[in-house]
């Protein structure tokens, strides 16, 4: 059972454009949802997170965005730079009542063209 | 020097072998983590370990044991290894005050086995 799931495996997008990369989970129970940006041969690096309480967090040019009713987040990039070529992942954790779930979605290759 | 190391990066073994992929930090991090990330998919949570007397099953364990040494090091086992276990291997520490349980990856292990 897929409990978080990003729906694109890639995105092409042009130099100063948005990038809108999506992922979806199929239930309520989680704390966070954290994006994690990934380049070959390294280990993934932390982005940005969002508490479920939440609707929107931003850090700098990176804001993601949490639609509780749809069971779905966004991570907007404004604007894309070619650096940002990376493959990005979603997660969903929940840390508390005793249950420990980190959960990866598959996630999805931006191309941002120069 | 990387804040999360690995070693080796590199393995190949035949079927049967014990291996043992080693994980070392220097970020002071109570908690570390093992996972497996096969190609299309995202990272799998192997085990999990909070502190140094505190070890616990993630999704996937079967087939796989761990060690954690001392705080800065969490070794991970596969008494016979089997071919369905070559994957790419990430270890990964956190620090339990935030919030998010944001995640330090190491660079990877890739390990193939024949």
């Amino acid at each position: 059972d897929q409990q978080v799931k990003q729906n694109s495996p890639s995105l092409s997008v042009q130099e100063g454009r948005i990038s809108i990369l999506n992922c979806d989970y199929t239930n309520s129970m989680f704390d966070y949802f954290l994006w994690y940006k990934k380049y070959p041969a390294e280990g993934p690096t932390f982005l940005i997170s969002i508490s479920s309480i939440k609707d929107k967090n931003e850090d700098g040019r990176f804001t993601v965005f949490l639609n509780k009713s749809a069971k779905h987040l966004s991570l907007h990039i404004v604007p894309s730079q070619p650096g940002d070529s990376a493959v990005y992942f979603c997660a969903a954790f929940r840390g508390t009542s005793g249950t420990y779930k980190y959960i990866f979605g598959t996630g999805t290759r931006l191309k941002v063209l120069a | 020097d990387a804040d999360v190391t690995q070693t080796p990066r590199n393995r190949i073994t035949k079927t049967g072998k014990r291996i043992m992929l080693e994980c070392s930090q220097t970020k002071g991090h109570d908690r570390m983590y093992w996972y497996r990330q096969d190609p299309g998919l995202g990272l799998q949570l192997i085990y999990y370990s909070f502190d140094v007397k505190d070890i616990n099953k993630g999704e996937i364990s079967d087939g796989y044991s761990v060690s954690r040494q001392a705080q800065a090091k969490f070794s991970l086992s596969l008494e016979s290894a089997i071919p369905n276990q070559t994957a790419l291997y990430f270890c990964a520490t956190s620090d339990p005050s935030t919030r998010s349980d944001e995640q330090f990856f190491g660079p990877g292990t890739r390990l193939t086995v024949l």
